[in-house]
């Protein structure tokens, strides 16, 4: 069973940081492009970018491109998302979710960040 | 960016209709468009990818289909667990974009 769980979430001050990760099972990890999603509260999904097999290839939205890094470790069958000079435009649920072609076949269940004062 | 519009953004329906969401491309994407369900506790699955095949174990009252600019996500005997966002994404042309959603409740 495909499984991907993030963690990392929570509230943090704006203009810090913070690091989500996305452990993933059931299926071979490194044979997948890897990707993230946010939903702002109360509006809908956004893309945020992808990351290929190696980590040779990554691909952003580009209003968050110099925000946000996507990394992997294929030891370690997790996903990460950097993100950097948080705002209150950050406030949202963040979902990874697994690329196979057409992308987006599988999703975890989110987690929320909360970037307040 | 390729803006995908959705109509209409809210669906009253009764159990047993049929209905149709529409998803419509700024420019044409080539039939690269898929449809996902979002439950209230956030859950987000795939119906349909490629704009018209059916994901594994999504039942056959959902269909979709489209060309161009103009797809549309139909269900055609809608059963109470139905009721739920829905969206269309398209991969044509990168940034990937989500259509705005539409909410589908109960008459």
């Amino acid at each position: 069973e495909v499984k991907l769980v993030e963690s990392g979430g929570g509230l943090v001050q704006p203009g810090r940081s913070l690091k989500l990760s996305c452990a993933a099972s059931g299926f071979s990890f490194n044979d997948y492009w890897m990707g993230w999603v946010r939903q702002a509260p109360g509006k809908g999904l956004e893309w945020i970018g992808e990351i290929n097999q190696d980590s040779s290839a990554i691909n952003y939205t580009p209003s968050l491109k110099d925000k946000f890094t996507i990394s992997r470790d294929n030891a370690q069958n997790t996903l990460y998302l950097q993100m950097s000079k948080l705002g209150s435009e950050d406030t949202a649920i963040y979902y990874c979710a697994r690329v196979s072609w057409p992308p987006f076949d599988y999703w975890g269940q989110g987690v929320m960040v909360t970037v307040s004062s | 960016d390729i803006q995908l519009t959705q109509s209409p953004s809210t669906l009253p329906a009764s159990l047993g209709k049929r209905v149709t969401i529409s998803c419509r491309a700024s420019q044409s994407i080539s039939n690269s468009l898929n449809w996902y369900q979002q439950k209230p506790d956030g859950t987000v699955k795939r119906l349909i990818y490629s704009t018209s095949t059916l994901e594994s174990g999504v039942p056959s009252r959902f269909s979709g289909s489209g060309s161009g600019t103009d797809y549309s996500l139909s269900i055609s005997s809608l059963e109470s667990e139905d009721f739920a966002m829905y969206y269309c994404l398209q991969y044509a042309t990168y940034p990937w974009t989500f259509g705005g959603g539409t909410k589908l409740e109960l008459k």
